[in-house]
């Protein structure tokens, strides 16, 4: 079975800094998806950054970017100039490709994300 | 676009009974829809995974008799919580993903206590 490690409960960072959160799972696939996910105190699930496991640039949104290292089975999120918006919970989470549609997510426990202003 | 909806939000229920929670795809049709399951302050647990027009598949451990899934059409699912239990009690969030697209919608939520 596949597991997702997040183990950093919490992090602390000041408004305008930057931040990388990390993440390890463990999968005997080739084929797979990576996802960071935030969740506000609304607990709107909230798709932040993807990265298909067969592609070997480093996935990047915006501010949002990742360090996949296939290798090592490491995919860690950096969030650049920190914003009071980006305080939640973040949450890694892996997915099996199935061919077709989505699979079910295997989530990590996640870390709590503070910004200090 | 994509947005996804649950109904209800919040349900309160006592024990014994049975509460129906509904998710819809509210602009796009879904072939799968997936049921996760939030206890307080801890992660997303995958329960089921349904398919418009086919039994739900249940991962390991969740009881298929307990937690019914229909998916009865290509926008809806539900999940009926059956004889309800305090410790059934938790946040239900349900997803959908669009025909031959790789990306989960997620629904806001439906926070289920059961006294």
């Amino acid at each position: 079975a596949q597991t997702v490690t997040q183990s950093q409960p919490e992090m602390s960072v000041q408004e305008a800094e930057t931040v990388t959160l990390s993440c390890t799972y463990d999968t005997s696939e080739s084929d797979y998806y990576l996802f960071w996910y935030k969740q506000p105190p609304s607990r709107q699930m909230i798709l932040v950054i993807r990265q298909e496991a067969y592609k070997q640039q480093n996935a990047t949104e915006n501010r949002f970017s990742v360090n996949f290292q296939k290798a090592a089975k490491s995919f860690s999120l950096k969030i650049s100039d920190s914003q009071l918006g980006d305080a939640a919970m973040y949450f890694c989470a892996y997915s099996m490709y199935s061919g077709g549609g989505a699979d079910g997510l295997t989530f990590g426990k996640g870390t709590h994300l503070i910004i200090q202003p | 676009g994509a947005v996804v909806s649950q109904h209800p939000s919040w349900v309160i229920c006592k024990s014994g009974t049975s509460v129906k929670i509904e998710c819809r795809s509210l602009d796009f049709q879904a072939t799968t829809m997936f049921w996760y399951r939030q206890f307080p302050k801890q992660s997303l647990m995958l329960m089921a995974t349904s398919n418009e027009g086919s039994k739900a598949t249940y991962e390991q451990g969740v009881e298929k008799d307990k937690f019914l899934i229909n998916h009865a059409s290509l926008t809806l699912s539900t999940l009926t919580v059956t004889s309800a239990h305090p410790e059934d009690s938790s946040f239900y969030i349900c997803s959908a993903n669009p025909y031959f697209i790789y990306e989960q919608y997620f629904g806001p939520g439906t926070r289920l206590t059961v006294t």
